[in-house]
């Protein structure tokens, strides 16, 4: 089906492991992006990129990577996750970068 | 600094009544403004937008109305219902550069 799909659904990682969290549209969008949702902070953007082999910082890059190989994948890479990390992460994509965002159903992860 | 601010964190309004939601910007750069809905355990869904060379926009029972010289914009729904219920987000963009988002307001509609 298109659309735009995150995995997992749910993590829970111990301070200090890497994890990634995955993000995949099917819709051939140029834009993709990465934001952040906490109580009190609204959305915030992370990384977002361009087209493929393009990406740049958000609001809140640090402590997070990213890449993009192929257009239709966008992983989030957190190298060394710390409890200040625990949020609920939602990946959106789009043709232009102003209007138009479909977003992902989100990633509720959760840093012990 | 916050460019797009949603002062209310939340609002509760009877069904049938009118919900208005308030959401300040400070960029007078920002050229387009939208308005997001979510409920829980799902990603925000576009709900209405509007260019800046307009002042309202109207789609159903949803409304939206920018004053540029206050650099202020409402959204307004009417009637309201109890399926309106969830945070809304407005945001904002310049030219082409990735939405900046407010932090939201939960709305809840009562029966």
């Amino acid at each position: 089906d298109a659309g735009i799909t995150q995995s997992p659904r749910y993590k829970i990682t111990e301070t200090g492991r890497q994890v990634t969290l995955m993000c995949h549209q099917t819709w051939s969008h140029s834009y993709m992006f990465w934001y952040r949702q906490d109580l009190g902070h609204g959305l915030r953007l992370i990384y977002y990129s361009a087209a493929a082999d393009i990406t740049d910082k958000g609001e809140v890059p640090d402590g997070y990577v990213v890449s993009r190989s192929k257009t239709e994948n966008f992983p989030l890479t957190l190298e060394s996750a710390t409890r200040s990390q625990t949020s609920v992460y939602f990946c959106a994509s789009s043709q232009v970068a102003g209007y138009g965002y479909t977003f992902g159903s989100g990633t509720r992860l959760t840093v012990v | 600094d916050q460019q797009v601010k949603q002062n209310s964190p939340s609002l509760s309004v009877q069904e049938g009544r009118i919900s208005i939601l308030n959401c300040d910007y400070t960029n007078s750069m920002f050229d387009y403004f939208l308005w997001y809905k979510k409920y829980p355990a799902e990603g925000p869904t576009f709900l209405i937008s509007i260019s800046s060379i307009k002042d309202k926009n109207e789609d159903g029972r949803f409304t939206v109305f920018l004053n540029k010289s206050a650099k202020h914009l409402s959204l307004h729904i009417v009637p309201s219902q109890p399926g309106d219920s969830a945070v809304y987000f407005c945001a904002a963009s310049e030219g082409n550069t990735p939405l900046v988002f407010g932090k939201g307001t939960r709305l809840s509609v009562i029966a």
